[in-house]
């Protein structure tokens, strides 16, 4: 079955500094994957996918990820955070059972970007 | 925010009483969905619904119904709420022509 793994529940870094939250995946064919972002007390905001072609995918607010076949991953980067970065991010993998758009998500991982 | 209401954004209630959190769409989506939020799991999908009266289950259906008679409406009942139930609900749409879901503000719903 497919799934996506999360293995950081917190990341913590400093303003100014790069970051980089991870995701893994496990999916039979190829895969359709996703990044949203949630802030406190609100829904679950897209930040970029990956279908096909180029293995970095450019998204909102600056934020990239890179797509690596042999490795499984899909981990989101952003050349230098700020303090608004701080949020729950979810890496989410599209359900290969039907074209039906679910998504499987992990568990999400708290980004604290410190001043 | 993709034109999703959810109504209501906060809800207190009593183990064994039933609830209905409602899901209402402006821009005529055919995929629309119910997912849970709780820590340490993410998000997980209850069911979801690919046109009026097509509905199906998802990974984390026990306990739950759901009612689409009109598009724009989704709706998720649960027949008698357990303390279980307690959680963060999300609806969302898909639309045909792009692959990702956009999400609805949330119900937080506390089952007492």
């Amino acid at each position: 079955a497919q799934s996506v793994a999360q293995p950081e529940d917190q990341v913590n870094v400093a303003e100014g500094n790069p970051l980089t939250v991870k995701c893994t995946y496990s999916v039979s064919g190829n895969p359709y994957l996703f990044w949203y972002v949630q802030y406190p007390n609100r829904g679950l905001q897209f930040l970029l996918k990956y279908i096909t072609g180029d293995n970095l995918v450019k998204g909102s607010y600056g934020f990239e990820a890179e797509f690596n076949k042999s490795q499984t991953s899909f981990h989101l980067k952003k050349p230098s955070a700020l303090v608004s970065d701080s949020a729950l991010y979810f890496c989410a993998v599209r359900d290969e059972g039907g074209a039906t758009n679910k998504l499987i998500f992990g568990t999400g991982t708290l980004l604290a970007v410190q001043p | 925010d993709a034109g999703i209401t959810q109504s209501p954004r906060h809800k207190v209630t009593e183990t064994g009483t039933p609830v209905t959190l409602r899901c209402h769409q402006t821009e005529n989506h055919r995929y629309m969905y119910w997912y849970r939020q709780d820590p340490g799991h993410g998000l997980r999908l209850i069911h979801y619904s690919y046109g009026v009266k097509d509905t199906d289950k998802g990974e984390v259906s026990d306990g739950y119904s759901v009612s689409r008679s009109k598009t724009e409406d989704f709706l998720l009942t649960l027949e008698s709420a357990t303390s279980s139930q307690t959680s963060v609900y999300f609806c969302a749409i898909s639309v045909l022509d792009r692959t990702e879901a956009f999400f609805g503000q949330g119900t937080r719903l506390t089952v007492v």
